[in-house]
């Protein structure tokens, strides 16, 4: 069975730290693997990788696949208060991990 | 227009009710999906449309369902829900091998 797995489901850091967020996956027939944020509503995209070894950077932000190990990680430096949200990963569109939820307090 | 739209934002139904969800884009996106997500939970897929053409159903009960009329609209029937069913129902579109943009959701209360 496919499945999508996030660690840690749970973060609580202060302003200013630096932030792991893992998402590591066991499916039949990888094509891509896609980063949202979730707040209040919708989510909302971050990143999608395809390529191992290659990282995608968006500010304080970047994301990286290794398809050997099957997993992805997204960093997020220097957090701010409003970097708060719900961090999900996707598998193809079609199958998202749990989520890791991440409070940055002041 | 970057933006997926979805109508109405809350519903209220009873369980013998037959209302629909909308969901509507104009990227040129030909795959669209309805995505259920309950308080606490990641979305959960339910359907997928390809080219107007139902690719992907997750088992979803038949009292739900889909509906493409073209390839901008969306739609999600529901009929004789149980209260269970109240979720946040997400729809998103994207163009087949690229990211996803989801709309605001419609957040149903089955009563």
């Amino acid at each position: 069975e496919d499945k999508v797995v996030q660690s840690p489901l749970s973060l609580v850091v202060h302003e200013g730290d630096t932030v792991t967020l893992n998402c590591s996956y066991e499916v039949t027939n990888f094509r891509s693997l896609l980063w949202y944020k979730q707040e209040k509503k919708a989510p909302t995209f971050l990143f999608m990788l395809t390529s191992s070894g290659i990282e995608k950077k968006s500010g304080r932000l970047s994301s990286i696949l290794d398809k050997k190990e099957l997993f992805s990680i997204l960093n997020i430096t220097a957090t701010q208060t409003g970097d708060s949200a719900i961090y999900l990963c996707a598998v193809d569109k079609l199958i998202f991990g749990t989520g890791t939820r991440l409070q940055v307090f002041p | 227009d970057t933006e997926v739209t979805q109508t109405p934002k809350h519903l209220v139904m009873g369980m013998t009710n037959k209302k629909s969800l909308k969901c509507e884009q104009h990227m040129g996106h030909r795959a669209m999906y309805w995505y259920k997500q309950k308080a606490k939970k990641p979305p959960e897929l339910m359907f997928v449309y390809s080219y107007e053409k139902l690719s992907i159903n997750e088992s979803v009960p038949s009292r739900f369902s889909p509906e493409c009329p073209n390839s901008s609209l969306l739609n999600l029937h529901l009929h004789a829900l149980q209260p269970e069913d109240s979720a946040l129902y997400l729809c998103a579109s994207s163009h087949l091998t690229r990211e996803q943009y989801f709309g605001p959701g419609t957040r149903l209360t089955v009563t």
